[in-house]
């Protein structure tokens, strides 16, 4: 039984570098989230992705950030310039359009020096 | 707007005492989902319990228990029995139940950081 898998699970870079980010959801869940979690904080919404369509984004994601999900299945999430706040861990979710439980992978951990 | 508070940032416990888990919401929505989640020191969210606004029936599941009253907006999990295993960070969140094209996004509280000390 495969879950959601992230690669890489670490990533460090420097300021200024582009990064990014893979998320393999669990193989039948149409929907697709991606999350971002700070030291002592709760997971916050960043963006939505029902099969390939992105329906969703937060004011979270600024244009240094984007999303692509080509043939519905895996994501991809791009930071470009980054910059030392965006530093934190990165979370992927799948879920099925009919049930709305969201599965989540062990994140991308990013730290930007 | 939707906003989760757990009030409770940290929390110990010695094994076998029984923990309750504060919650508390706030939605304009009329229908919505509430969900308790897991995350151990690995990193990864393990979801609980799922749970629908039209049902108040408290829900038990071996040593772990819920109890929602929507007159309180509160949605509290109580570990029976704790246990060493069960140290983690505990998320409450709240997601819309009928979104139209909307994402169901969950809006998560900060979580309760429980210790359980042998």
């Amino acid at each position: 039984d495969t879950g959601v898998s992230q690669d890489p699970r670490h990533k460090i870079t420097k300021r200024g570098q582009n990064v990014t980010f893979r998320c393999d959801p669990i193989s039948e869940h149409n929907r697709l989230y991606w999350y971002r979690q700070t030291l002592g904080q709760g997971p916050e919404f960043l963006t939505y992705f029902q099969n390939e369509a992105q329906l969703e984004k937060s004011r979270l994601l600024s244009d240094r950030f984007s999303a692509e999900r080509p043939k519905g299945s895996f994501s991809t999430l791009e930071i470009q310039r980054t910059e030392q706040g965006d530093s934190a861990m990165y979370l992927c979710a799948s879920s099925l359009a009919d049930v709305n439980i969201q599965y989540f992978g062990a994140g991308t951990r990013l730290s930007v020096l | 707007a939707q906003k989760v508070t757990q009030a409770q940032t940290e929390i110990s416990v010695v094994e076998k005492e029984d923990v309750t888990l504060d919650c508390v919401y706030e939605t304009r929505d009329t229908t919505y989902y509430l969900f308790w989640y897991k995350q151990p020191p690995s990193g990864e969210l393990v979801f609980l319990i799922r749970r629908n606004s039209f049902d108040e029936q408290n829900e038990i599941s071996g040593r772990y228990s819920w109890n929602f009253q929507k007159s309180t907006s509160s949605f509290n999990f109580t570990i029976t029995a704790s246990q060493v295993v069960d140290s983690a960070v505990y998320f409450c969140a709240l997601s819309p139940r009928d979104s139209g094209a909307g994402s169901y996004q969950l809006t998560f509280g900060k979580g309760t950081k429980l210790s359980v000390i042998p």
